[in-house]
């Protein structure tokens, strides 16, 4: 059954640092996501992207953040700049074309120290 | 604006009893309602999903859910708990976007 991966399952950076998250979707999905879970609050969306441009962002999306999908597998997550407050498990999502049903990847816990 | 409560932050059953967890919605669009299941160090996987086509909707594992409207919710029952069961799971709605927007979690514990 096809599912969504993601890269790595854990990363330890340094505040100020840049990371980039790596997911890929499953195989004919057309519809990406990140969302992310603070330890102990709930999961929020951070960011919807389809025909190679962002639909929509929440308020947390801000200018540190940005998404790419650099060739026709990967879809990533870049944080320019780290704060201690982006420690969080970050969740990658795909979905098919006329579906609002998602298929999360397993995530990837970022630590930042 | 969509959103979504959670009613219990954590629920313990024994094993082989009724599971109950509570969920209520607020869409100003026709939501369509998903349960997920987070086992721990995995991902979210999806238990069922309503989209109108039906009140009661069946997932997987012996889950399933109901949709009332009259009182903007969407609990998830299993008959018998299964030791298996035990992990996080979260009710979700969508309206006008794809975004999803996430309850706050219950984590079930099933007592042997």
């Amino acid at each position: 059954e096809p599912e969504v991966t993601q890269t790595p399952s854990h990363q330890v950076t340094q505040m100020g640092q840049e990371v980039i998250l790596r997911c890929v979707p499953i195989s004919n999905h057309l519809y990406f996501y990140w969302y992310r879970q603070i330890l102990g609050q709930k999961v929020e969306f951070l960011v919807s992207f389809y025909n190679n441009e962002i639909s929509e962002k929440s308020e947390i999306f801000d200018d540190q953040f940005s998404v790419e999908r650099p060739d026709g597998s990967n879809f990533t997550l870049k944080i320019r700049s780290t704060k201690l407050e982006d420690s969080a498990m970050y969740f990658c999502a795909s979905g098919g074309y006329f579906t609002d049903t998602q298929y999360f990847g397993p995530g990837t816990r970022l630590t930042v120290l | 604006a969509q959103s979504v409560t959670q009613l219990d932050s954590h629920v313990s059953v024994s094993e082989g009893t009724p599971v109950l967890l509570r969920c209520n919605y607020s869409s100003s669009y026709s939501p369509s309602l998903f349960w997920y299941v987070q086992h721990p160090n995995k991902g979210l996987q999806l238990l069922l999903k309503y989209t109108s086509a039906a009140t009661l909707v069946k997932g997987i594992n012996g889950f399933e859910a109901e949709f009332k409207k009259s009182e903007t919710s969407f609990h998830l029952t299993k008959p018998s708990a299964h030791m298996s069961d035990a992990a996080e799971y979260f009710c979700v709605v969508t309206g006008r976007t794809y975004k999803y927007i996430f309850g706050t979690g219950t984590r079930l514990k099933v007592l042997a």
